[in-house]
């Protein structure tokens, strides 16, 4: 079956630090890749996403590579500012499991000033 | 961007009555929703597949009695949470589908005395 591995957090750096959130998959067929980000007090949101090997996905600074030798999907963000915190979800989807969303189990990122 | 809206944000009921949450896709059609519920500090768990017009699909494990999932019409699914329990008590997240993507609402905290 599907299933995400990330890393436990919670992460706690300095603004203008370097990020990196380390998620692997385990899938059936070739899963799309995604990772959401929930804000406090947010519903969560789609923040990248990457459909086949060597895919990079990227928004807001934050890129992630869709790795299918190492299947990993690692997030990273080269300075984060406070506006950052949040928990971040790696994700996958594939034909397997009828498309639906198999999350990891959150890393929570808190940037201090 | 599209956006889902959950009602109510937070509930808090007594042991034995039932809660009935709203999710609602504001400015597209879906004729597929999902439930997940989040436990704190864990992932979301997917508990089922909301789609119009017919039955819902529920996760394994999941009481499809205890949580009647109504799908009435392309903007509105809802999820009834019968007789409920202190153990019900969790962020209860829906989750709209539009083409490839999924739109997530912002949670509703049930809390059963």
């Amino acid at each position: 079956g599907n299933s995400v591995t990330q890393m436990e957090g919670p992460v706690t750096l300095s603004e203008e630090a370097f990020l990196t959130i380390n998620c692997t998959y385990t899938a059936t067929g070739y899963p799309s890749l995604f990772w959401y980000v929930q804000y406090p007090g947010e519903g969560l949101q789609l923040l990248l996403k990457a459909t086949k090997a060597d895919d990079k996905g990227s928004n807001k600074g934050f890129e992630a590579t869709y790795r299918k030798e190492t299947t990993s999907f690692h997030l990273e963000k080269g300075s984060v500012q406070v506006s950052d915190s949040a928990v971040y979800f790696c994700a996958l989807s594939d034909y397997s499991n009828d498309y639906k969303l198999s999350f990891g189990a959150g890393t929570t990122v808190t940037v201090r000033a | 961007g599209a956006v889902v809206s959950q009602h109510p944000s937070w509930v808090i009921c007594k042991s034995g009555t039932s809660v009935k949450i709203e999710c609602r896709s504001l400015d597209f059609q879906a004729t597929t929703m999902f439930w997940y519920r989040q436990f704190p500090k864990q992932s979301l768990m997917l508990m089922a597949t909301s789609n119009e017009g017919s039955k819902a699909t529920y996760e394994q494990g999941v009481e499809k009695d205890k949580f009647l999932i109504n799908h009435a019409s392309l903007t509105l699914s809802t999820l009834t949470v019968t007789s409920a329990h202190p153990e019900d008590s969790s962020f209860y997240i829906c989750s709209a589908r539009r083409l490839d993507l999924r739109y997530f609402g912002p949670g509703t905290r049930l809390t059963v005395l």
